[in-house]
């Protein structure tokens, strides 16, 4: 089974600090995605990546940036925490099969984020 | 504009009925469709999905969607709900728009009483 791992499943920041979202995945997956889930508005996409050093903004990207060094992990990274910020963020990846891949995406368990 | 719709925020069904979680969608050329649940604390996970052929699709733990193209649905169904599909569903498609995406609803909480 793929596993999709989140570093914190709980996390508390203060306003203006800068804050890491670890995310690894065991499955060799080329895709990884950052959203955020907010009740209501469903999940949006902030960054996603298809390899190593790549990245590509997403819906929502602004006062977010992303890391990808290493295949397995993909870090989300708040520049300046705001209390906008405050929500739960999901990490997830996919194999790559071309552009009209269907695979399904595999998701970690979350990290609820607040800022105070 | 593209986008999914889930115009049910809540649906309550009795434990052994059949359940239906409603999606709808708009998005040009021949979409992907997909289905996934989410459990209290816990991330998504998938049930099932549309790519071609039959209309209806099966999944996990007893879920079926049926594809509709002309009135662009793809509800959820269950012949007898459990207590423990209790949960939040969420109804995705997965579009071109200059690279390739997959957008979500807003989900749909599942309440099925004893």
């Amino acid at each position: 089974d793929v596993k999709v791992t989140q570093s914190s499943r709980y996390l508390v920041k203060r306003t203006g600090e800068k804050v890491f979202l670890e995310c690894v995945q065991d499955m060799d997956h080329e895709n990884m995605f950052w959203y955020r889930q907010d009740p209501g508005l469903g999940l949006r996409l902030i960054y996603f990546s298809y390899d190593v050093k790549m990245k590509e903004k997403g819906d929502i990207p602004e006062g977010y940036s992303v890391s990808r060094e290493k295949k397995e992990r993909f870090s989300l990274i708040l520049e300046s925490a705001s209390t906008n910020q405050t929500s739960m963020y999901l990490c997830a990846s996919s194999p790559y099969k071309g552009p009209l891949s269907n695979q399904p995406q595999h998701f970690g368990d979350g990290t609820r984020l607040s800022i105070l | 504009a593209q986008s999914v719709a889930q115009p049910e925020d809540q649906v309550n069904v009795a434990e052994g009925n059949p359940l239906t979680v409603k999606c709808t969608y708009s998005v040009s050329g021949n979409p992907y469709l997909f289905w996934y649940v989410q459990y209290p604390n816990r991330g998504l996970q998938f049930l099932l999905k549309y790519i071609t052929g039959d209309n209806l699709v099966k999944g996990s733990y007893g879920f079926e969607a049926e594809f509709n193209k002309s009135q662009t649905s793809f509800h959820l169904k269950k012949p007898s709900a459990l207590v423990s599909d209790s949960a939040l569903y969420f109804c995705a498609v997965r579009r071109y728009t200059g690279g390739f995406k997959t957008i979500f609803g807003a989900g749909t909480r599942l309440f099925v009483k004893a």
